[in-house]
């Protein structure tokens, strides 16, 4: 059975400074895996995802991902963050890319201050 | 465009009452999802239609009914509310081909049960 495991539940980071998300999972067979972002009284939007081929993958707003199947590892990276991505951060995994349904990880709120 | 559009947005119910969230997208999307988001719990999916005519049950479906009225319509109901079932709820939809499409969200409805 697939898991996701968001380390942080809260991160607070300066506007400008880099941040890093970090995601785990665990799966027995091929994965796929995403990242979804949820502005304040919103519903999700993906950010970005990894279906196969090169493991950093580019998202929209700057952020990014690597998927590293050795650590089992899905962080999310952007260099600069600005107060707009102020948000809730998921990450999900699916073993099956037919398949109907994701497993959502616990979210990481990203609190950004001036 | 509307996207997906939940309603109500708020609700109070006491314990022992009956509602039905409604949903409907305007996107011609094959698939519907009904989830609830809990603090620290990320998304846990209650039920899915793949299809207009079928229904499946997510990771907590207890409580729970669904009803796919059409390709456009997938309503919740809750037969007795009890306060456990105090959430946001979220629909969603995919266009066609599984979990590597987009999840489109509803903006949610928070249901409060006293």
């Amino acid at each position: 059975a697939q898991s996701v495991t968001q380390l942080d539940s809260q991160v607070p980071v300066f506007e400008e400074a880099p941040v890093e998300l970090r995601c785990n999972y665990s799966s027995s067979v091929s994965v796929y895996l995403f990242w979804y972002v949820q502005y304040p009284n919103q519903g999700l939007q993906l950010l970005l995802k990894y279906l196969s081929g090169s493991t950093l993958v580019k998202g929209i707003n700057g952020f990014e991902a690597e998927f590293n199947k050795s650590q089992t590892s899905f962080h999310l990276r952007k260099p600069s963050v600005h107060i707009s991505d102020t948000a809730e951060y998921f990450c999900a995994v699916s073993d099956d890319q037919g398949a109907q349904k994701l497993v959502f990880g616990q979210g990481t709120r990203l609190t950004i201050n001036p | 465009n509307a996207g997906v559009t939940q309603t109500p947005k708020f609700q109070v119910l006491k314990t022992g009452q009956s509602m039905t969230l409604q949903c409907a997208q305007d996107m011609n999307h094959n698939s519907m999802y009904w989830y609830r988001q809990d603090p620290g719990m990320g998304l846990r999916l209650i039920y899915y239609s793949a299809s207009e005519g079928t229904t499946d049950k997510g990771e907590v479906p207890n409580g729970y009914n669904v009803s796919r009225l059409n390709k456009r319509e997938f309503s919740l109901r809750l037969e007795s509310a009890a306060p456990s079932q105090t959430s946001v709820y979220f629909c969603a939809s995919i266009r066609t081909g599984g979990i590597v499409s987009p999840l489109h969200f509803g903006n949610g409805t928070r249901l409060t049960v006293t």
